[in-house]
């Protein structure tokens, strides 16, 4: 399992545009980019994943250069409900090892007024 | 659909205690997985079960036991409590089905072993 690095922390404030930048130099072939989001007390919830170049949903974009060596995750508008802690994960999606996803330590994203 | 339920939400126990973390899916998930969160780090898998009657460790395995013998039901049991066992403790599922990565976790319990 490819091993990711992340901030640590970042702060921004409302209605910018955050960009959390995750490095993960040794991601395989079959390895796919997944990023999470967490706040206190609760479980991990999925945003987004992709596999190369740019995935978007309606909650976040997924910028993955060609290399793949690494992946950043873009809000646009951030709110005081998007602080919380960001997960990229790096792994395998096939069935032999699709439920053995790592998680990192996070970047913990701090948005002021 | 209620998801992935986890009980108790709150547990405290003695050290040399044993107990159950429950943990339920009603979403017909083939793959489910344990982790275990301290205080301000990242997640940490224990054991994961890709079907029924198929488990296998994760990082962290040692002092658990899993088992699966449903696809609903994926038991945590902590054998002898220790210390070093407090943590928030999360499950999770998703599908088999590799068009659909989102992994689903339940809301925590929370362990305190004194």
């Amino acid at each position: 399992l490819a091993k990711t690095t992340q901030p640590i922390s970042m702060d921004s404030y409302e209605g910018q545009e955050v960009n959390i930048t995750c490095s993960h130099n040794n991601i395989a072939t079959n390895d796919y980019i997944t990023w999470y989001q967490q706040f206190p007390s609760q479980g991990p919830r999925f945003i987004i994943q992709g596999y190369k170049t740019k995935v978007t949903n309606e909650v976040a974009s997924l910028f993955i250069p060609a290399d793949r060596k690494s992946s950043t995750l873009s809000l646009p508008r951030v709110s005081l409900s998007d602080t919380a802690v960001y997960y990229c994960l790096v792994g395998d999606i096939s069935y032999s090892s699709a439920s053995k996803i790592i998680f990192g330590s996070g970047t913990r994203l701090s948005i002021r007024p | 659909n209620a998801g992935v339920t986890q009980t108790p939400k709150f547990q405290v126990l003695k050290t040399g205690q044993s107990m159950t973390l429950q943990c339920a899916q009603d979403m017909n998930h083939e793959y489910m997985s344990w982790y275990r969160q301290d205080p301000g780090m990242g997640l940490r898998l224990i054991h994961y079960s890709v079907g029924a009657g198929i488990t296998d460790q994760g990082e962290v395995p040692n002092g658990y036991n899993v088992s699966r013998s449903t696809t609903e039901d994926f038991p945590l049991r902590l054998l002898l409590a220790a210390p070093s066992q407090t943590s928030v403790y999360f499950c999770a599922s998703r599908s088999r089905d590799q068009r659909i990565h989102e992994q689903y976790f339940g809301p925590g319990t929370r362990l305190t072993v004194t």
